[in-house]
């Protein structure tokens, strides 16, 4: 069965910290993509990385970075030099690939991060 | 591009009414999601849509209900309400493909509370 795994319920940093928030994930798929999403305070999920099985390699914008580990079954995220504006929920996702019809995405229970100035 | 735009963003209802949630998307996906978020909680998928007059269950689909006309929309139905169904509603879309899945957009979600 997919599941995904935040572990960490809320964080707080100060401003300018470097945060990682993790993900862990178990899939019995050989094909599955990886998701991250940010929800601000406003409400609204939007949608900050995809990552499919057989691309292992980090990605990196701006402040933000992700740390894919096949063995380790880990989609790490990384917030460099953390704002203000990065407080938010952020959602880990899980899809495979390999399906009979829709986008059955499972989403992790999200980690509350605050940033204080 | 719009993206995707719910309607209305607050409701009230009282027990026992019915009410639906507009969702709309101007990106062509073929595949649109209801979601709905509790509070501290992540989301659970209602129903969803892989293309016109095509619409199936997710894991909580009891009093709901959903029609599929056109690509851009995607209606939810919520018949008798319920104070369990007290919620964010959330409407997604995402581009259709067989094998490769696709970030979903989402809308800026309803608040609904049954009293």
């Amino acid at each position: 069965a997919q599941k995904v795994t935040q572990a960490q319920t809320e964080i707080s940093v100060v401003e300018k910290e470097d945060v990682t928030l993790d993900c862990v994930y178990e899939t019995r798929d050989t094909t599955y993509y990886l998701f991250w999403y940010k929800q601000p305070p406003s409400g609204e999920l939007v949608f900050l990385i995809r990552r499919n099985s057989f691309d292992e390699q980090n990605e990196i914008s701006g402040r933000y970075s992700w740390n894919f580990q096949k063995s380790t079954s880990s989609f790490n995220f990384t917030i460099t030099a953390s704002q203000v504006v990065d407080s938010a929920v952020y959602f880990c996702a899980l899809s495979e690939a390999l399906k009979t019809s829709y986008d059955k995405v499972i989403f992790g229970p999200g980690t509350s991060l605050s940033v204080i100035p | 591009n719009a993206g995707v735009t719910q309607t209305p963003k607050f409701r009230i209802l009282k027990i026992g009414q019915s009410m639906t949630l507009q969702c709309t998307q101007d990106m062509n996906h073929n595949y649109m999601y209801w979601y709905r978020q509790d509070p501290g909680m992540g989301l659970k998928l209602i129903y969803y849509s892989v293309g016109a007059g095509i619409t199936d269950k997710g894991e909580v689909p009891n009093g709901y209900n959903v029609s599929r006309s056109t690509t851009e929309d995607f209606p939810l139905r919520l018949e008798l309400a319920a104070p369990s169904q007290t919620s964010v509603y959330f409407c997604a879309s995402s581009r259709g493909d067989s094998i490769i899945s696709y970030e979903q957009y989402f809308g800026p979600g309803t608040r609904l509370t049954v009293t």
